[in-house]
């Protein structure tokens, strides 16, 4: 079945401090690959996504490659802030729709 | 537009009941996912309902079970509760893109402790 691997954290970073959260998964076909983000106390949101290879999904300031010849999926972001405190997830999303998520990886930001 | 609903936020049980809990999706979404989130072991799918049919299935016992209703409504219940079933449940619905590419909206989860 699919699986992925996901840094594991807890991963603490100073203010403006660049970010990679390394994402590597397996899966049948090509999948459609995911960055969730959980916020304390709420449930996961979508960050951003990527349905082919290649292709950069963007947003709020993050971004992640669709990097088929590797199988992997970084999260980036060039300067982190206070707010982007909250636990990470890769999720790819192959063969009959459904959905694996990597264990997440908790993010700090400290001032 | 209102979002994932699921009751009862919190909620203790002991070992050997049962408990269920009910997710409301956004309207208009008929795909319906449970996960189980726990600290060691990250997210892990229970299954997905679509049009009130069981699509997918994870790697769960059978005392976990589930289904959804003609509104898209959805419950799932654990029946006999072990300690290690506590954790958060998280209920996901998806919109009309269904298929691999869709987003999933999280409701805020249920969190069951058991005693």
């Amino acid at each position: 079945g699919d699986s992925v691997t996901q840094m594991e954290g807890p991963v603490t970073l100073s203010e403006e401090a660049c970010l990679t959260i390394n994402c590597t998964y397996t899966a049948t076909g090509y999948p459609s690959l995911f960055w969730y983000v959980q916020y304390p106390g709420e449930g996961l949101q979508l960050l951003l996504k990527a349905t082919k290879a290649d292709d950069k999904g963007s947003n709020k300031g993050f971004e992640a490659t669709y990097r088929k010849e590797t199988t992997s999926f970084h999260l980036e972001k060039g300067s982190v802030q206070v707010s982007d405190s909250a636990v990470y997830f890769c999720a790819p999303a192959g063969g009959y729709q459904k959905v694996t998520f990597g264990t997440g990886t908790k993010l700090q930001v400290i001032p | 537009k209102a979002g994932v609903t699921q009751t009862p936020r919190y909620l203790i049980k002991t070992r050997g009941q049962q408990v269920t809990l009910s997710c409301s999706p956004i309207s208009g979404h008929r795909s319906v996912s449970w996960y189980q989130q726990t600290p060691g072991q990250g997210l892990q799918f229970l299954f997905e309902y679509f049009s009130e049919t069981q699509r997918n299935k994870g790697n769960f016992p059978g005392r976990f079970s589930g289904r959804q209703f003609s509104n898209s409504r959805s419950e799932m219940n654990v029946s006999t509760l072990e300690l290690g079933d506590s954790a958060l449940y998280l209920c996901a619905s998806k919109g009309r893109d269904s298929g691999p590419t869709g987003e999933l909206f999280f409701g805020e989860g249920s969190r069951l402790t058991v005693l």
